[in-house]
């Protein structure tokens, strides 16, 4: 079966640190992957997704990078954070829908 | 472009009562998929129904049910019965049939009273 890892869960910043969020499936090949950002309270923004190694695709100019290293692996980076960086941010992969991870609480202060 | 309206943001609800979510959707694709999921305070997000644009028959998933009506494009949430573990956020969602991504609405809380 298919599982999604996202980590850290929470995490607080100072502005102006770099920041790096990992996400990682396992049981399938080739999925296409997401980074999603929730502000409180709020519905979700797709900030990025991937349909394959080295394929990136933006879908919000911001502060924030995205990367595929490996087939299962999607990492979320930031050279240096902004307070308004702060949210929920998910990982997920296509599915029926969409399957997302646990999320990470990022707090930028 | 998808779109995705949810125009409660917040609904109380006693436990035991139904609860109906509003989902409307604005669409130019003919094959598209529509989708509802719940996020509890733990901020997870849990699938919960699926409804595609050619379903004749309207979706339904235990407690919950989907009131598709394709001409409004509207795509409403029913849970009957509501229980506390019911209270969270619920997202409308839906995906055209040649979009890489989900698109959602805003949100509606509910909050299930004993």
């Amino acid at each position: 079966s298919q599982t999604i890892h996202q980590w850290p869960a929470t995490l607080v910043q100072p502005v102006g640190s770099p920041l790096s969020l990992e996400c990682t499936v396992e049981g399938t090949s080739n999925p296409n992957l997401y980074w999603y950002r929730q502000a409180a309270g709020r519905g979700l923004q797709l900030l990025f997704y991937s349909v394959g190694i080295g394929q990136i695709s933006s879908e919000v100019p911001q502060n924030l990078s995205a990367s595929r290293p490996q087939d299962r692996q999607f990492i979320l980076s930031s050279k240096k954070l902004l307070l308004s960086d702060s949210g929920f941010y998910l990982c997920a992969y296509r599915g029926l829908g969409a399957f997302f991870g646990q999320g990470t609480r990022l707090t930028v202060v | 472009a998808q779109k995705i309206t949810q125009t409660q943001p917040g609904m109380f609800v006693q436990e035991k009562e139904a609860v109906t979510l509003d989902c409307t959707y604005d669409t130019s694709d003919q094959s598209y998929g529509l989708f509802w999921y719940k996020q509890p305070s733990s901020g997870e997000m849990i699938f919960l129904i699926y409804q595609g644009s050619y379903d004749e028959q309207n979706a339904t998933e235990g407690r919950y049910s989907l009131n598709f009506q394709k001409a409004r494009k509207s795509a409403n949430l029913v849970i009957s019965a509501s229980q506390l573990g019911d209270s969270a956020m619920y997202f409308c969602a839906m995906r055209g049939s040649n979009d890489y991504k989900l698109s959602f609405g805003a949100g509606t809380t509910v909050t299930v009273r004993a």
